[in-house]
């Protein structure tokens, strides 16, 4: 167990729907990082926030958003989803000075 | 902002032999640079890191190797084993910026046995 959870681990939704996909960092980190990883490709990161604000921004579309929470935790947000939004979604969480954990990832198929 | 780029993309090496896995950052401020081991389907899991104020660090079988004049750093994985098969991400961050980790592309290692 890294300490970051994720949930949930699997999701399904048909095109056009909405999801929420949950993450809570390693107890005393308060940086939440988002990556989005598509069949074996990269990590594409997509969004930091650090102790509830956002901190950097990558390459995420707009019909994704975010928040990190007063008790850190965060939730990322993917609407109007499309066929290739289906990947693997990554939270990690880090503390200043120390690398990142990573969480096991949550899988969106969009079908 | 920080640039890194990683070679090989795909790596096969004979199990017994080793494998090196190079990366380079554009970023002279960076000065954590941290490697992460990805099995199929699971989380990247941080393998070694290492800091530049040291130039080489060695964990086992893994060693980390950084220039920071050169910009580069190298990971080292001796007497491969067919559990070293995997996606291997090298990545560099200043952690006292916006502690942001840029990743590397990744690099496919496969140990033939």
């Amino acid at each position: 167990d890294s300490g970051v959870t994720q949930t949930p681990k699997h999701l399904i939704t048909a095109t056009g729907q909405r999801v929420t996909l949950r993450c809570s960092p390693r107890s005393g980190d308060l940086s939440v990082y988002w990556y989005q990883q598509s069949l074996d490709q990269g990590l594409q990161f997509l969004i930091q926030y650090y102790n509830g604000e956002e901190r950097a921004k990558g390459n995420i579309l707009e019909r994704f958003s975010a928040q990190q929470f007063p008790d850190l935790h965060s939730e990322l947000n993917l609407s109007s989803l499309e066929l290739g939004d289906s990947a693997l979604y990554f939270c990690a969480s880090s503390a200043r000075g120390r690398g990142y954990t990573f969480g096991s990832g949550t899988r969106l198929t969009v079908v | 902002g920080e640039n890194v780029e990683q070679h090989p993309s795909t790596l096969s090496v004979q199990e017994g032999d080793s494998a090196v896995i190079k990366c380079t950052y554009s970023d002279s401020a960076s000065n954590y640079f941290p490697w992460y081991k990805q099995e199929l389907g699971k989380r990247p899991q941080l393998i070694i890191d290492i800091r530049s104020n040291v130039g080489e660090k060695k964990d086992q079988r893994i060693a980390v190797t950084l220039n920071k004049t050169a910009k580069h750093f190298s990971l080292h994985i001796t007497e491969t084993q067919p559990e070293d098969s995997a996606v291997y991400f090298c990545a560099a961050s200043n952690p006292f910026g916006n502690e942001k980790l840029t990743f590397g592309t990744g690099t496919r290692l496969t140990i033939i046995p």
